[in-house]
């Protein structure tokens, strides 16, 4: 079975500063997706990023990268020029290639400030 | 990406009725989920609804407990039977969107509190 560990409950960051926040994750498959999901006070999942394991290149979506470390087991989301909308909880998560079912950590609630 | 509307969008309801979550998506899509989000919790895969045949449960939720209908590719309904107060949790509906990429996709959720 899978895990996914976050470690860091809560973190806040000042408007337009970098944060980071940490995943790591516990698999015997070699072939998998990792994500990042937003849930915003509205309650709606957001789908942030992806990146599949066989890749070695790390993900970007604009102001969103991960830094993905495979022989580590390590996921994480740098969110840069952070703005007021990104407060939310955030979600990382684990899919088995072909299962299309995914694991969650316990999130990390992220606050802006301005 | 697909539009997912669930209804209601809350509820109160009282201990020992049963409730039914509706899960309409604006296209056809071949895999649809139910997932539980309990207070301050993460998300926790409830089944995968299956067009024409029964759902495939995880371990620790059942049929009798949650009874899934899937009578076609856009719709689905999950059912929260003789609930308790430990059932008060959001309940959200998800779709795979590609299948080569992975990604699902959520409605708003379902917040049942259970008195």
């Amino acid at each position: 079975a899978q895990t996914v560990t976050q470690s860091q409950p809560e973190m806040s960051v000042q408007e337009a500063e970098t944060v980071t926040l940490s995943c790591t994750y516990d698999t015997s498959e070699s072939n998998y997706y990792l994500f990042w999901y937003k849930q915003p006070p509205s309650r709606q999942m957001i789908l942030v990023i992806r990146q599949e394991a066989y890749k070695q290149q790390n993900a970007t979506e604009n102001r969103f990268s991960v830094n993905f470390q495979k022989a580590a087991k390590s996921f994480s989301l740098k969110i840069s020029d952070s703005q007021l909308g990104d407060t939310a909880m955030y979600f990382c998560a684990f899919m088995r290639a072909g299962s299309y079912q995914l694991t969650f950590g316990k999130g990390t609630k992220l606050s802006v400030i301005p | 990406s697909a539009v997912i509307s669930q209804k209601p969008s809350r509820d109160i309801c009282q201990r020992g009725t049963s409730l039914t979550i509706q899960c309409q998506v604006d296209s056809q899509v071949t895999m649809m989920f139910w997932y539980r989000q309990q207070p301050g919790q993460s998300l926790t895969l409830i089944a995968t609804a299956n067009q024409g045949s029964e759902a495939t449960y995880e371990s620790g939720f059942v049929i009798d407990k949650f009874p899934i209908s899937r009578p076609n590719l856009t719709f689905s309904t999950l059912t929260v039977s003789n609930m308790s107060p430990e059932d008060s949790s959001i309940y959200l509906c998800s779709v795979l969107e590609g299948a080569i990429t992975g990604e699902l996709f959520f409605g708003e959720g379902s917040r049942l509190t259970v008195l």
